[in-house]
């Protein structure tokens, strides 16, 4: 079985331009979580969605963080305009249910530089 | 949800066992602890996971006294590829629930 599918795994962009993260949940799965890691702030979540539904965003950074589920199959993280100090590695994550004692599957990462 | 607290970080020699304790003294009735390892460049992946008393899988071992406050998952005969950041969760399996992860423990294997 496919797991969960992220892109792109690396960009580079330049700052004040708009990025779009990609994720793709495990087929069946309900749950998807968006985190961000950084040395400093280690693993953070950003959102989580529950069929579809955003469940909590309070850890959205900013308003220049938005994050859509417009299917079961397919979400994205956008950030616009970008800042060097979103630098991060960005993971989505899908459990097949809600409640955090759920098994979460973790994509391979997109990994975001903005000079 | 239940707070966590872990080591920041162990070293240990390869072959050797390695015991990592978190504490969850506030862990509730449904509450089930999940262990998970987060390879250098890697999403975290699922260990092990556990009610009470023990639970063994092909990769470790995870040991829950009665009381349930604390948790120590156990790798047995170390290698340099079990070098990882271990994190312990605690959580339900029901309702809405943020899920998030504590600073976890790093483990360093030596040669």
């Amino acid at each position: 079985d496919a797991g969960v599918i992220q892109s792109p795994r690396h960009e580079v962009t330049e700052m004040g331009q708009e990025v779009t993260l990609r994720c793709k949940p495990i087929s069946g799965h309900n749950s998807l979580f968006w985190y961000r890691q950084t040395m400093m702030r280690g693993l953070e979540l950003l959102i989580y969605f529950n069929n579809n539904v955003p469940i909590d965003d309070s850890g959205m950074p900013e308003d220049r963080f938005s994050a859509k589920m417009p299917n079961a199959s397919f979400s994205t993280l956008k950030i616009q305009p970008s800042e060097p100090r979103d630098s991060a590695v960005y993971f989505c994550a899908s459990s097949p249910r809600t409640g955090s004692g759920n098994t979460i599957y973790f994509g391979e990462g997109s990994w975001l530089t903005v000079v | 949800l239940a707070k966590t607290t872990q080591p920041i970080s162990m070293d240990s020699y390869e072959g050797q066992e390695v015991n990592i304790t978190c504490s969850h003294n506030n862990i509730a009735t449904n509450d089930y602890i999940t262990w998970y390892q987060q390879f250098p460049s890697q999403g975290p992946r699922f260990i092990i996971q556990g009610y009470k008393t023990k639970v063994t899988n092909e990769v470790a071992s995870l040991f829950i006294p009665a009381d349930r406050k604390s948790s120590t998952l156990s790798l047995p005969r170390v290698s340099l590829s079990d070098t990882a950041v271990y994190y312990c969760l605690v959580g339900d399996t029901r309702g809405y629930q943020k899920v998030t992860f504590g600073t976890g423990t790093k483990l360093q294997v030596i040669p």
